[in-house]
């Protein structure tokens, strides 16, 4: 079956420092691969998709992630995080042919001043 | 004004209760979603509906029932709610057009406590 792990709960980091935020899936066939973010008393917005092509990514707010096929991972990545960026977020697969969205547990970045 | 609104925002309801949960989109989306989140299992699927006359059920469909009356209106309904039904409860749409790789839009979210 999908699914897609997130090892980390929680991350917390101070701000102007690099995270990562990491996402491994499971599947032998084509996977579609999303990161998501909540910011507190929100619903859901993307911050970016893979699809084909370029392994790395670039989404909104200098957030950028890297597929990596031969260990099935699509770890989220900014250099330098700010305040603003404290949310919870979440990775997500639609296997091929299924249009339906598997998230992941969620990761809280707590970013500190 | 929000392209996905939720109705209510906040429900405290009874055990055994029967609770409607509403969702409306101005995005001109065909493909309408209903989550549940709760901590630490991140979002699950409860029902998804591609148009009026599609409805389809998703992993955790049990005690739940969904109403689309307009491609606009998706509407979630606990039947007779129980306390483990109490979590966070969010609809999504999306656009058929973009195919299988189509963005999902969150509304706000629906907070439900049965006690």
């Amino acid at each position: 079956a999908q699914s897609v792990t997130q090892l980390d709960s929680q991350v917390p980091v101070f701000e102007e420092a690099p995270v990562e935020l990491r996402c491994n899936y499971s599947s032998s066939v084509s996977v579609y691969l999303f990161w998501y973010v909540q910011y507190p008393n929100q619903g859901l917005q993307l911050l970016l998709k893979y699809l084909s092509g370029s392994t790395l990514v670039k989404g909104i707010n200098g957030f950028e992630a890297e597929f990596n096929k031969s260990q099935t991972s699509f770890h989220l990545r900014k250099p330098s995080v700010h305040i603003s960026d404290t949310a919870e977020y979440f990775c997500a697969v639609i296997k091929d042919s299924s249009y339906k969205l598997i998230f992941g547990s969620g990761t809280r970045l707590l970013v500190r001043p | 004004d929000a392209d996905v609104t939720q109705t209510p925002r906040n429900r405290i309801t009874k055990t055994g209760k029967r609770i409607m949960l509403e969702c409306s989109q101005t995005k001109g989306h065909d493909r309408m979603y209903w989550y549940r989140q709760d901590p630490g299992l991140g979002l699950r699927l409860i029902y998804y509906s591609f148009d009026v006359k599609d409805i389809n059920k998703g992993e955790i469909s049990d005690g739940y029932s969904v109403s689309r009356q307009a491609q606009a209106k998706f509407s979630l309904s606990l039947e007779s709610a129980i306390p483990n039904q109490t979590a966070l409860y969010f609809c999504a749409t999306s656009d058929r057009g973009q195919g299988i790789q189509e963005t999902q839009y969150f509304g706000p979210g629906t907070r439900l406590l049965v006690l």
